[in-house]
C-alpha cells in the first residue's frame, strides 16, 4: 500500500495564479483532511471530509476550495495565490469508524507564493 | 477541545528512555489522548493512543493518570531517528486534530 500519497510535491506560483493540491489513499478510509504548516508553526486544518459527499470547514479556509472525488481523493484548489498562503501543506486520512480514528499523513506538498 | 500543556523542548540520551509528559486537564470522560510524532520536514505520524488504561504497542508505551488529567508518553529505548517534534493531542475520535507546538525531544548520541 502506499498510504497516502500527495502532489506536487513542490510548488511555486506567482500571486494571483490558481492550482490544485492532489491527494489519494488507498487505505479505503472514509475520512479525509487537509492542513498547512507554517514554519516554525503546528499543523492547522484547512477543510475535511468525514465522508464521501460531505465536506466541511476547519480552522483555515479561507482563500481555500475542496473537492471530495470519491472515496480515495481529496483535493484542495487555490483560486488566486496569495503569499499568505506560502506553506507546507499535508493531506491525512483515517477511518472514521470502528473506534479507529488515528489520522495518516501524506508527505506534504511545499508551496511557495511570490 | 481540551487544552494541552507540553514542555518545549527535551534531551535524551541514546539508548535510554524518553518520557514525554502531557497535562490535559481539561480533557472530557469521551476524549482519547493520542500521540503524534513529526520528523523533520515529514508529514506527521501516528504513535498510540488511549483512553483511561495504559497502552503498549512496538513503538511506545502510554501511561494514562487515574484522573486522566495528564499522560506521559514513553519511548524506552530512544535512538537518534526518534529525534522529532511529540504531539499530545485529546481527540474525541472523528474530529480533525488540534495541534499544539509539542515536544521538541533531541536525542543526543
Amino acid at each position: 500500500n502506499a498510504g497516502v500519497t500527495q502532489t506536487p510535491k513542490f510548488q511555486v506560483l506567482k500571486t494571483g495564479q490558481s492550482m490544485t493540491l492532489q491527494c489519494a489513499q488507498d487505505m479505503n478510509h472514509n475520512s479525509m483532511y487537509w492542513y498547512r504548516q507554517d514554519p516554525g508553526m503546528g499543523l492547522r486544518l484547512i477543510y475535511y471530509s468525514a465522508s464521501e459527499g460531505t465536506t466541511d470547514k476547519g480552522e483555515v479556509p479561507n482563500g481555500y476550495n475542496v473537492s471530495r472525488l470519491n472515496k480515495r481523493e481529496f483535493s484542495l484548489r487555490l483560486e488566486s495565490a496569495a503569499p499568505s498562503q506560502t506553506s507546507v501543506y499535508f493531506c491525512a486520512s483515517s477511518h472514521g469508524d470502528r473506534g479507529t480514528y488515528e489520522q495518516y499523513f501524506g508527505p506534504g506538498t511545499r508551496l511557495t507564493v511570490t | 477541545d481540551a487544552k494541552t500543556t507540553q514542555p518545549p523542548s527535551m534531551d535524551c540520551a541514546e539508548g535510554r528512555a524518553a518520557n514525554l509528559p502531557c497535562n490535559h486537564s481539561t480533557i472530557s470522560g469521551n476524549e482519547y489522548v493520542y500521540w503524534y510524532r513529526q520528523i523533520h520536514s515529514q508529514g506527521p505520524q501516528y504513535i498510540i493512543h488511549g483512553l483511561k488504561n495504559n497502552e503498549t504497542n512496538e513503538m511506545a508505551s502510554l501511561i494514562i493518570t487515574e484522573d486522566r488529567k495528564s499522560s506521559t508518553l514513553i519511548l524506552p529505548h530512544a535512538t537518534l531517528r526518534d529525534t522529532a517534534v511529540y504531539y499530545c493531542i485529546p481527540s474525541s475520535g472523528n474530529t480533525p486534530l488540534v495541534f499544539g507546538k509539542g515536544t521538541r525531544l533531541s536525542v543526543i548520541a
